[in-house]
C-alpha cells in the first residue's frame, strides 16, 4: 500500500527565516510526486510535479527536490503570505490507477 | 481564481433532503474527481471519472451518487446524509488522469 508521511506537522517561522518541509513516501513504482498549497476554506493549489530522483523545480521562494525515498520543499526567506498548509501526494505507476495518496500536510505559519 | 468551478459554495441540509453538488471545468480535461475533506485532514478520494466513465469508486456509501453528464460537468447527488458527512467536498480535474490535478474551492456541506 502506498504511504506518504509529512513532517513536521506544524512549523512556525519568522519572516525571512528559511526552512524545509519533508515528505517521505513508499510507493510501488513512482509515477509522480505532487506538492500542493492549501489556504483555509480553499481547495489545494497545485505547485509542482516531480517525476524522478534528482529532479528539482522552483517557483519564487519555493524549491522542491526529490530522492528515491523523500521529497523536500525548501522555502527561502518566507513572507507572511506563504502561510498555508502544504500537502504532498504520490501517484503510483500502476496502469489505470489515477489515484493520488496524500500526506497529512505541514501547517506553515510565517510570523511578521 | 481557480479554473474548476464548484457550486454552491455552502450548503446546509437536513438528513432527509436531496441535493446536488455541481462541478464544471473548461480546460478540456478528461478526468474528474470527487474528494471529501474533513478539518485538518488531507483530501480523501471518493470517485474518479475518466472519459466520462466511472473508473474508481472508493467504496463510498450509496447515499452519494456521482454523475458525469459530459466531459466538462460533474455532479454529486446527495440523499439521506448523516451528520458525519459534514465536510468540504472538493472537485478536481486533470488532463488524462496522470497529469497534475487541479482543484476547485469546494462546497462546504453541513448536515443538520
Amino acid at each position: 500500500e502506498d504511504q506518504v508521511t509529512q513532517s513536521p506537522e506544524a512549523l512556525r517561522l519568522q519572516e525571512g527565516e528559511s526552512s524545509s518541509l519533508n515528505c517521505s513516501y513508499t510507493v510501488s513504482g513512482l509515477r509522480g510526486l505532487f506538492w500542493y498549497r492549501q489556504d483555509p476554506g480553499k481547495g489545494p493549489e497545485f505547485l509542482f510535479t516531480l517525476y524522478s530522483a534528482g529532479e528539482e523545480k522552483e517557483k519564487e521562494r519555493l524549491k522542491a527536490t526529490l530522492t528515491k525515498k523523500e521529497s523536500f520543499l525548501h522555502i527561502t526567506a518566507p513572507k507572511p503570505e506563504d502561510s498555508a498548509t502544504y500537502l504532498c501526494a504520490v501517484q503510483a505507476r500502476d496502469f489505470g490507477n489515477e489515484k493520488l495518496t496524500f500526506g497529512t500536510g505541514t501547517r506553515l505559519t510565517i510570523i511578521p | 481564481d481557480t479554473e474548476v468551478t464548484q457550486t454552491p459554495k455552502h450548503l446546509v441540509m437536513g438528513m432527509t433532503n436531496k441535493k446536488s453538488l455541481k462541478c464544471e471545468q473548461h480546460m478540456g480535461h478528461r478526468a474528474m474527481y470527487w474528494y471529501k475533506q474533513k478539518a485538518k485532514k488531507p483530501p480523501e478520494l471518493m470517485f474518479v471519472y475518466s472519459y466520462e466513465k466511472l473508473s474508481i469508486n472508493e467504496s463510498v456509501p450509496s447515499r452519494f451518487s456521482p454523475e458525469c453528464p459530459n466531459s466538462s460537468l460533474l455532479n454529486l447527488h446527495l440523499h439521506a446524509l448523516q451528520p458525519e458527512d459534514s465536510a468540504l467536498y472538493l472537485c478536481a480535474s486533470s488532463q488524462d488522469g496522470f497529469t497534475p490535478q487541479h482543484f476547485g474551492d469546494g462546497t462546504r456541506l453541513s448536515i443538520l
